[in-house]
């Protein structure tokens, strides 16, 4: 079955620093790859979509890589702020049908000022 | 434009009883999700409707179920509520064409079940 996943433990990063996150996944082989970020209490925000024969998209102080040979998709918050603190997820379409998503459970960023 | 909204925002109920919760999209938007998020499981995929057609459905019991209006605005239902149905429910919206469409999510509806 199609899983996706993401570091359970919190990121901790100075403010000015590069955040990097991680998203894999297995079995499965999607034509695109989002990332949206979610505030405590909130709905995610779509960030970022990349698509299979793409390498790189840079969005402002985003960037998101996507490696379809190692499964992995990488998320880049350069210059961090204590703004960008929040939970990012990755998303997938679903193995099993279309204009469905499949999440990660998210990655907790914390910028340090 | 406004967002997706979403009600109630927040509801107590006890094991047993029922809840429905209602989603408006974005004008415009014709395709409407619904997601389960609890912190174990994170985001799970209830169901999406498509022009009043329900055309995905996660694996749920039968329990959850959910209707489109012809305006696109969403309700979705819980019958016979359990404690492990306390979650946040989310509706996102889209376009509905294409396959890869971003999701436009509402705040949620944070269920607590007694």
């Amino acid at each position: 079955s199609q899983k996706i996943e993401q570091n359970s433990e919190a990121l901790n990063i100075q403010e000015g620093k590069t955040a990097t996150l991680t998203c894999n996944y297995t079995n499965y082989s999607p034509a695109y790859l989002q990332w949206y970020r979610q505030d405590p209490g909130r709905g995610p925000v779509f960030l970022l979509l990349i698509r299979e024969n793409e390498k790189e998209k840079r969005k402002e102080r985003l960037k998101v890589t996507f490696d379809t040979t190692l499964k992995q998709s990488l998320f880049h918050i350069t210059a961090s702020q204590p703004a960008d603190s929040a939970t990012y997820l990755c998303a997938l379409p679903h193995l099993y049908g279309n204009n469905r998503l499949a999440f990660g459970k998210g990655n907790q960023v914390v910028v340090i000022p | 434009k406004a967002g997706v909204t979403q009600t109630p925002r927040y509801l107590i109920k006890t094991r047993g009883q029922q809840v429905t919760l209602s989603c408006s999209p974005i004008s415009g938007h014709r395709s409407v999700s619904w997601y389960q998020q609890t912190p174990g499981q994170g985001l799970q995929f209830l169901f999406e409707y498509f022009s009043e057609t329900q055309r995905n459905k996660g694996n749920f019991p039968g329990r959850f179920s959910g209707r489109q209006f012809s305006n696109s605005r969403s309700e979705m239902n819980v019958s016979t509520l359990e404690l492990g149905d306390s979650a946040l429910y989310l509706c996102a919206s889209s376009i509905g064409t294409g396959h890869t469409g971003e999701l436009f999510f509402g705040e949620g509806s944070r269920l607590t079940v007694l």
